[in-house]
C-alpha cells in the first residue's frame, strides 16, 4: 500500500511569498501531525489533527502559520511572508489512533528554502 | 509540561554495544517510541514499549520503566550503517499525542 505523500519535495521561494506544503497520509489513519525540522536539528511539533477534533496548534510559531485537514484526509500547512528562518524539512506524518498500534509513518518531507 | 531528555551525541566502535537512554516527565503517559532517522531521511519506526521491561528485536533492544520515567534502547554488534540520530517519543493518552525528544545522534567509527 502507500505510504504517507508530500509534495513538493523541493520548494524554493523568496522571502515575503506565500507557500503551501500538501500531505497525503496513508488512508485510514485518523492522526497526522505536521513537524519542521532544521539543519542538523530535532523535529519541532507545529500542529496535530486527530479525527474531527478541534486541532492541537500549539506548536505553530507564529500567525504566519496555519493547516488545515479534511476529515481523514489530505492536509496542507500554509506559510505566509515567508521568511529565512522559515527554511527547513517540514515533515508530516500519520498514525493510527485505536487498535493499539500508533507509531507514526513519515512522509519524505518538503525542504523549503526562503531566499 | 512535557519533558524528554537525550543526550546529544554519542560515538561508539563498529562491533561494540551502545545504550541511549532517554528520560521523560509527562503527565497521561502510554508509551514510548524509539525512531532512527540516517541523514536526509525520515524518520522510521524501531520500537514502542508500554510494560515495563526488555524487548529485543533482532541487535536492537528496547527498555521501559514507567516508574522511574526512564527507557534506553541498546544496539548491538554496531555495524557502520548504525550512524544516525534515534529519537525517543512519548504517546501521551488522553488527547493520543506523540510527543519527540530532540534526539541522539550517534557516530559509529571503526
Amino acid at each position: 500500500g502507500a505510504g504517507v505523500s508530500q509534495s513538493p519535495s523541493n520548494k524554493v521561494t523568496e522571502k515575503g511569498k506565500d507557500v503551501e506544503l500538501r500531505c497525503d497520509p496513508i488512508s485510514g489513519h485518523t492522526a497526522l501531525y505536521w513537524y519542521r525540522q532544521r539543519l542538523g536539528q530535532g523535529l519541532e511539533f507545529l500542529i496535530y489533527f486527530q479525527g474531527n477534533s478541534a486541532p492541537d496548534k500549539s506548536g505553530l510559531p507564529s500567525d504566519r502559520f496555519s493547516a488545515e485537514r479534511t476529515g481523514e484526509s489530505v492536509s496542507t500547512l500554509t506559510i505566509q511572508r515567508t521568511q529565512q528562518e522559515d527554511s527547513a524539512v517540514y515533515l508530516c506524518a500519520s498514525s493510527l489512533t485505536s487498535g493499539g498500534t500508533y507509531e507514526q509513518y513519515f512522509g519524505p518531507g518538503t525542504r523549503l528554502t526562503v531566499t | 509540561g512535557q519533558n524528554i531528555d537525550q543526550p546529544t551525541e554519542m560515538t561508539a566502535t563498529e562491533g561494540a554495544i551502545v545504550q541511549i537512554n532517554c528520560t521523560y516527565q509527562t503527565s497521561g503517559f502510554n508509551g514510548l517510541f524509539w525512531y532512527q532517522q540516517h541523514a536526509g531521511e525520515a524518520p522510521t519506526f524501531l520500537s514502542y514499549n508500554v510494560l515495563d521491561g526488555l524487548e529485543e528485536k533482532g541487535r536492537f533492544s528496547s527498555f521501559l520503566s514507567r516508574s522511574k520515567g526512564y527507557s534506553y534502547l541498546l544496539l548491538k554488534e554496531l555495524q557502520m550503517k548504525d550512524s544516525a540520530s534515534y529519537l525517543c517519543a512519548v504517546y501521551l493518552g488522553g488527547y493520543q499525542k506523540v510527543t519527540f525528544g530532540t534526539g541522539t545522534k550517534l557516530q559509529v567509527i571503526p
